[in-house]
């Protein structure tokens, strides 16, 4: 199962990027990379997902180098609403894997 | 579409009592998670389920924990008897097994055992 490591906090403001980067060093030939996204009083939502090389949607960017062992989430013009705690999660979903949350990358974006 | 339905959203009792919190997943997910939340140990697995059969429990802390899933509709998960260090907030998901769906949570329900 492979493990995740995650800052624990960062900080921002207005209108920057965010980038956060998890390291996921023996993550297994066959395993996706997801991030959550959680506020305050609400459960975990999805953000993004991917396996190799960049994926971007309406909401964010995964950028995931050749050797797959870290993965960056990349939000671009962080808004106050941005503040959340961000988790990466790494290996298949279904069958025998075991989602494993961590304690996630707490960000507060500052006006 | 309906998300994730969890019942209910706040519970407050007295440790010894019986706690049961209920789950509605999405329809058309056959996988189906129980978290639990809190400050010190942060998000934790307890079971899941895939086509209604338990897979793994190994995250239940206890005997005192519960969890069934009648049909693919609804899923229960019990305390019985509750303690204080139960309190938390448990989280429900669900999924589509079928390669790498991402889960979808309900709003959790806020557990407190005087």
């Amino acid at each position: 199962l492979a493990k995740t490591t995650q800052p624990i906090s960062m900080d921002s403001y207005e209108g920057q990027e965010v980038n956060i980067t998890c390291s996921h060093n023996n993550i297994a030939t066959n395993d996706y990379i997801t991030w959550y996204q959680q506020f305050p009083s609400q459960g975990p939502r999805f953000i993004i997902q991917g396996y190799k090389t960049k994926v971007t949607n309406e909401v964010a960017s995964l950028f995931i180098p050749a050797d797959r062992k870290s993965s960056t989430l990349s939000l671009p013009r962080v808004s106050l609403s941005d503040t959340a705690v961000y988790y990466c999660l790494v290996g298949l979903s279904g069958g025998s894997y075991i989602p494993t949350f961590g304690r996630g990358t707490s960000l507060i974006v500052h006006p | 579409d309906a998300g994730v339905i969890q019942s209910p959203r706040h519970e407050v009792t007295e440790m010894g009592q019986e706690v049961t919190l209920r789950c509605k997943p999405i329809s058309g997910h056959n996988s189906l998670f129980w978290y639990r939340q809190t400050m010190m140990r942060g998000l934790e697995l307890l079971i899941y389920f895939n086509n209604n059969v338990p897979i793994d429990d190994s995250g239940m802390p206890e005997d005192r924990f519960s969890a069934k899933m009648p049909n693919a509709s609804f899923s229960t998960l019990k305390i019985q008897p509750s303690e204080p260090r139960d309190s938390a907030v448990y989280f429900c998901a669900s999924s589509w097994s079928g390669g790498n769906q991402p889960q979808h949570f309900g709003d959790g329900t806020r557990l407190s055992i005087l």
